[in-house]
C-alpha cells in the first residue's frame, strides 16, 4: 500500500498569511494526487486534482504543486473561511486509494 | 446540481448487518466510478470500496474485504454498501463519493454522510 504522510499535523496561522502544507508519498505516484478541505460536521470538498489542477469554483488563492513523492498545497493569503482540515489523497494505485492523516489549520 | 444522498445508517450490535444506500441525481450516474469513504469519530478519511460504471469491477480495502460488498443499480441511480459481521472499529460516518471527471479516481462530489454505530 502507498502511505501518505502530511506535515505539519497542525498549523497555526493568521488571516493574510501564506500557508504551505506538505504531503509525501511512500513511493512515486507521478501527479496522481488530490487535495480536500473539510470543515467540522461537513463532507470533504475537492480543491485540487492531478497535483496542480484547480477544481472549478475553488478560489485561486489555493494552489498545488509537486510530482513523484513530494507535494504541497499553498494558500497564498489565508482567509477566515479557510480554517479547516486539509487532506491529500493518492490515486496512483486504485487499491487501496489512500489519504494522508490531515493537517488542521487553526487560528493563531 | 449534483446530489448524493445516503441513507441506512444507524446503531447495530457487533456481528450484525446493515445496508447503506446512496441515491444520485444531477448527473449521468452510469458514467462514473463510485466509492464509499468512511471517517471514524475524530479521525481521518479512509477509502472503503469502489465500483466501476458497469458494476463488474470492484475493490475493497483489506479491513472490510469478505465482510462488506459494494454494488450499484444504474437503473435506480443508486449505490449500495452491504455491511456484514460489523465490528466496533467499523463505527464511522460513511460517505458516498463520485469519481471526478478527469483521469484517475479522486472524489469531486460527496454526500452528507450516514452514521454507522456498532455497539452493544
Amino acid at each position: 500500500d502507498i502511505q501518505m504522510t502530511q506535515s505539519p499535523s497542525t498549523l497555526s496561522a493568521s488571516v493574510g498569511d501564506r500557508v504551505t502544507i506538505t504531503c509525501r508519498a511512500s513511493q512515486s505516484i507521478s501527479s496522481w494526487l488530490a487535495w480536500y478541505q473539510q470543515k467540522p460536521g461537513k463532507a470533504p470538498k475537492l480543491l485540487i486534482y492531478m497535483a496542480s489542477s484547480l477544481e472549478s469554483g475553488v478560489p485561486s488563492r489555493f494552489s498545488g504543486s509537486g510530482s513523484g513523492t513530494e507535494f504541497t498545497l499553498t494558500i497564498s493569503s489565508l482567509q477566515p473561511d479557510d480554517f479547516a482540515i486539509y487532506y491529500c489523497q493518492q490515486y496512483n494505485s486504485y487499491s487501496p486509494l489512500t489519504f494522508g492523516g490531515g493537517t488542521k489549520v487553526e487560528i493563531k | 446540481e449534483v446530489q448524493l444522498v445516503e441513507s441506512g445508517g444507524g446503531l447495530v450490535q457487533p456481528g450484525g448487518s446493515l445496508r447503506l444506500s446512496c441515491i444520485a441525481s444531477g448527473f449521468t450516474f452510469s458514467s462514473h466510478w463510485m466509492s464509499w469513504v468512511r471517517q471514524a469519530p475524530g479521525k481521518g478519511l479512509e477509502w472503503v470500496a469502489n465500483i466501476n460504471q458497469d458494476g463488474n469491477e470492484k475493490y475493497h480495502v483489506d479491513s472490510v474485504r469478505g465482510r462488506f460488498t459494494i454494488s450499484r443499480d444504474n437503473a435506480k441511480n443508486s449505490l449500495y454498501l452491504q455491511m456484514n459481521i460489523l465490528r466496533a472499529e467499523d463505527t464511522a460516518i460513511y460517505y458516498c463519493a463520485r469519481d471526478g471527471v478527469a483521469a484517475g479516481i479522486y472524489f469531486d462530489f460527496w454526500g452528507q454522510g450516514a452514521l454507522v454505530t456498532v455497539a452493544s
